[in-house]
């Protein structure tokens, strides 16, 4: 099956900083996702992204499908982004379960 | 956007016993999917659950453990059967309320076996 891959797979920053968090992944993919899962351990959706490059507040992603990779970008760094990311896909076939890599997590201190 | 409500959202058990988690979506869906996440671990596909049909297990998850409920199109239930320590996990249900779209979560139930 498909294997997904991030790096690094845990990250400390001071308040403010910025971040790139990576996801690579081993084969086509209908759909990629970027996840935050908080203390509570709900996943709360960041990025509907198969391709492209979308933005959101200090967050942004880029998926570059064709090279099978995906970045996250942290800008200004708070201490409520710490949590663990997750990057997640659904292979090409299509209404298959998104399969997870193991999470980055982020520990951001003030 | 998808709201997907999961319930209990946490609860203590005793080791023997089961518990059965209940997930509504607000939508009908097709398929929905059940994940376990192990303390400090990522997410593991327990099973997927298709409405009028049983349930597709993953390489090493079991009906008689996991057993999986799928009465309609918008609700799914999963059932930790005979449970022990290594039970102590977050289970999650998840869905695609639109095709080639994104999944949700729902809030997750975290299960503490004692």
């Amino acid at each position: 099956g498909i294997q997904v891959e991030q790096s690094p797979p845990d990250l400390i920053l001071q308040e403010g900083a910025n971040s790139t968090l990576r996801c690579n992944f081993s084969d086509s993919v209908n759909n990629l996702q970027w996840f935050h899962q908080n203390p509570w351990g709900q996943l709360i959706n960041l990025f509907y992204i198969p391709s492209g490059t979308k933005q959101n507040g200090r967050l942004s992603a880029t998926t570059v499908a064709t090279e099978r990779y995906s970045l996250l970008y942290i800008s200004s760094s708070q201490t409520t982004d710490s949590g663990v990311y997750f990057c997640a896909v659904e292979g090409r076939s299509g209404n298959t379960p998104l399969v997870f890599g193991k999470g980055t997590r982020l520990s951001v201190i003030a | 956007s998808a709201v997907i409500s999961q319930k209990p959202s946490r609860d203590i058990c005793q080791r023997g016993t089961s518990l059965t988690i209940q997930c509504q979506v607000d939508s009908q869906v097709t398929m929905m999917f059940w994940y376990r996440q192990q303390p400090g671990q990522s997410l593991t596909l327990i099973a997927t659950a298709n409405q009028g049909s049983e349930a597709t297990y993953e390489s090493g998850f079991v009906i008689d453990k996991f057993p999986i409920s799928r009465p309609n199109l918008t609700f799914s239930t999963l059932t930790v059967s005979n449970m022990s320590p290594e039970d102590s996990s977050i289970y999650l249900c998840s869905a695609f309320p639109q095709v080639l779209s994104e999944a949700f979560f729902g809030q997750g139930t975290r299960l503490t076996v004692v």
